[in-house]
């Protein structure tokens, strides 16, 4: 079975500050993909950034930076100078087989709730 | 580019009623999901499909039926709502890929339905 943990369910920051979400996964799977998602007020889902599991170089994008550690099963998310249009949801979420060799069932974290306060 | 579709946007139902919930894509994508989002629990899956004429049953299938009879189209039915059914619903799809190109997921706005 796979499991995703987020164990912050809310972080409150005060802007510029910089902030990690922590996401823990479990899979018997030796090939798997990793994302995280972002939840903002307005309900939407919008995907920030995919992982696979055979690939550990660490990711940046501007302000997002990414930590895969496959020894750990860590995929934490570190936003650097936190500003007020960074509050949301976020999730990670771990991608498993339907079925054969095809990749397409998601299983999601709690989500952490980030407040970032001016 | 609409991208998915979800419709309606909010819903209240009595407990009992049925409907259904709208997922169009325009993607030409062949996998289709159905996703509940409830608090503290993140989004589970409910139903998925993986091309037309083929469907599946995800995490928490109880209470709902789907059916693809077309690439673009993935309704989900609830036969009889209960308040357990309380919950926002998402829709995503995404291409097939090979195993080295798992494509992220496109997710709709999602549905708000109360059941009451």
């Amino acid at each position: 079975a796979q499991k995703v943990t987020q164990a912050q369910t809310e972080i409150s920051v005060v802007e510029k500050e910089d902030v990690t979400l922590d996401c823990v996964y479990e899979t018997r799977d030796t090939t798997y993909y990793l994302f995280w998602y972002k939840q903002p007020p307005s309900g939407e889902l919008v995907f920030l950034i995919r992982r696979n599991s055979f690939d550990e170089q660490n990711e940046i994008s501007g302000r997002y930076s990414w930590n895969f550690q496959k020894s750990t099963s860590s995929f934490n998310f570190t936003i650097t100078a936190s500003q007020v249009v960074d509050s949301a949801v976020y999730f990670c979420a771990l991608s498993g087989k339907l079925g054969g060799t095809s990749y397409g069932k998601l299983t999601f974290g709690q989500g952490t709730i980030l407040t970032v306060h001016p | 580019n609409a991208g998915v579709t979800q419709t309606p946007k909010f819903q209240v139902l009595k407990t009992g009623q049925s409907m259904t919930l709208q997922c169009a894509q325009d993607m030409n994508h062949e996998y289709m999901s159905w996703y509940r989002q409830d608090p503290g629990m993140g989004l589970r899956l409910i139903h998925y499909s993986v091309g037309a004429g083929i469907t599946d049953q995800g995490e928490v299938p109880n209470g709902y039926n789907v059916s693809r009879s077309t690439t673009e189209d993935f309704p989900l039915r609830l036969l009889s709502a209960a308040p357990s059914q309380t919950s926002v619903y998402f829709c995503a799809s995404r291409p097939a890929g090979t195993v080295k190109s798992n494509q992220p997921q496109h997710f709709g706005d999602g549905t708000r339905l109360s059941i009451l």
